[in-house]
C-alpha cells in the first residue's frame, strides 16, 4: 500500500526558505504514469496547488509561486521535495505532499497525512 | 486564468437528505473536474475525477454531473460519515487558483 510522509521544520522565519521532502513506500517514484506534488492548506481556509514533478525531472508549477518554488526528486531515496523561497506569513499552511493521478498534474489520488509549518520570527 | 466558484459555502442537512453542491467553472474545462472529501485535521479524499467516474471503494451514494462549466456532486442519502467539506478541483490547465473554495455539509 503506497504510502507519503512528509518531513521538514516546523517554524521558518520570514525571509528564508521553507524546505520540505516527501518519502515514499510502498510503491516506487519512477513508475513512469504518474507525477508528484505538493498541496498546502493555510489555517482555516481552503486547498491551494503548488506544483508537480514528473521522475523524468519534467516540473508543473503554479504560476503564482512560480518564481519562488522549485519541486526536485530523488529516485534512489524514493523522495521528492520542495523548497518555497522568500517565506512570509501568507506561506504559513499545512503542506501535503501527494501523487497525482494519471495523466493529470494537479489532481492528486494518494496523499500524505500533511505537515505545519509555520513562518514567524 | 480559470476561476472556480462552489456553492453553497454551508450547507445544513439532515441524515438521509439528498444534497447537491454545484461547482462552476469561468469557461469550459470539458470535464477535467475532481470531488475531494475532506474531515478536519485529514488530508483530502479523491471521491471523483473526470466529472464523474468515482474512485474505488468510495460509496456508490457519490456521484458526479457535468460537463463544461457547470458541475455537481450529489449525495443520494447523507450519512453520519458524510458531514466534511468538499472542494472541486479543475485539471483542464495550470490556473493560479485550480480548486473551488470549499463546501462544509454540517448537521441540521
Amino acid at each position: 500500500q503506497l504510502q507519503l510522509q512528509e518531513s521538514g521544520p516546523g517554524l521558518v522565519k520570514p525571509s528564508e526558505t521553507l524546505s520540505l521532502t516527501c518519502t515514499v513506500s510502498g510503491g516506487s517514484i519512477s513508475r513512469s504514469t504518474y507525477n508528484w506534488g505538493w498541496i498546502r492548506q493555510p489555517p482555516g481556509k481552503g486547498l491551494d496547488w503548488i506544483g508537480s514533478i514528473h521522475y523524468s525531472g519534467t516540473t508543473y508549477y503554479n504560476p503564482s509561486l512560480k518564481s519562488r518554488v522549485t519541486i526536485s526528486i530523488d529516485t534512489s531515496k524514493n523522495q521528492f521535495s520542495v523548497k518555497l523561497s522568500s517565506v512570509t506569513a501568507a506561506d504559513t499552511a499545512v503542506y501535503y505532499c501527494a501523487r497525482h493521478i494519471y495523466g493529470s498534474a494537479v489532481t492528486a489520488d494518494q496523499w500524505g497525512p500533511g505537515t505545519l509549518v509555520t513562518v514567524s520570527s | 486564468d480559470i476561476q472556480m466558484t462552489q456553492s453553497p459555502s454551508t450547507l445544513s442537512a439532515s441524515l438521509g437528505d439528498r444534497v447537491t453542491i454545484t461547482c462552476r467553472a469561468s469557461q469550459s474545462i470539458s470535464s477535467w473536474l475532481a470531488w475531494y472529501q475532506q474531515k478536519p485535521g485529514k488530508a483530502p479524499k479523491l471521491l471523483i475525477q473526470k466529472a464523474s467516474s468515482l474512485e474505488s471503494g468510495v460509496p456508490s451514494r457519490f456521484s458526479g454531473s457535468g460537463s463544461g462549466t457547470e458541475f455537481t456532486l450529489t449525495i443520494s442519502s447523507l450519512q453520519t460519515d458524510d458531514f466534511a467539506t468538499y472542494y472541486c478541483q479543475q485539471y483542464n490547465d495550470y490556473s493560479p487558483v485550480n480548486f473551488g473554495g470549499g463546501t462544509k455539509v454540517e448537521i441540521k
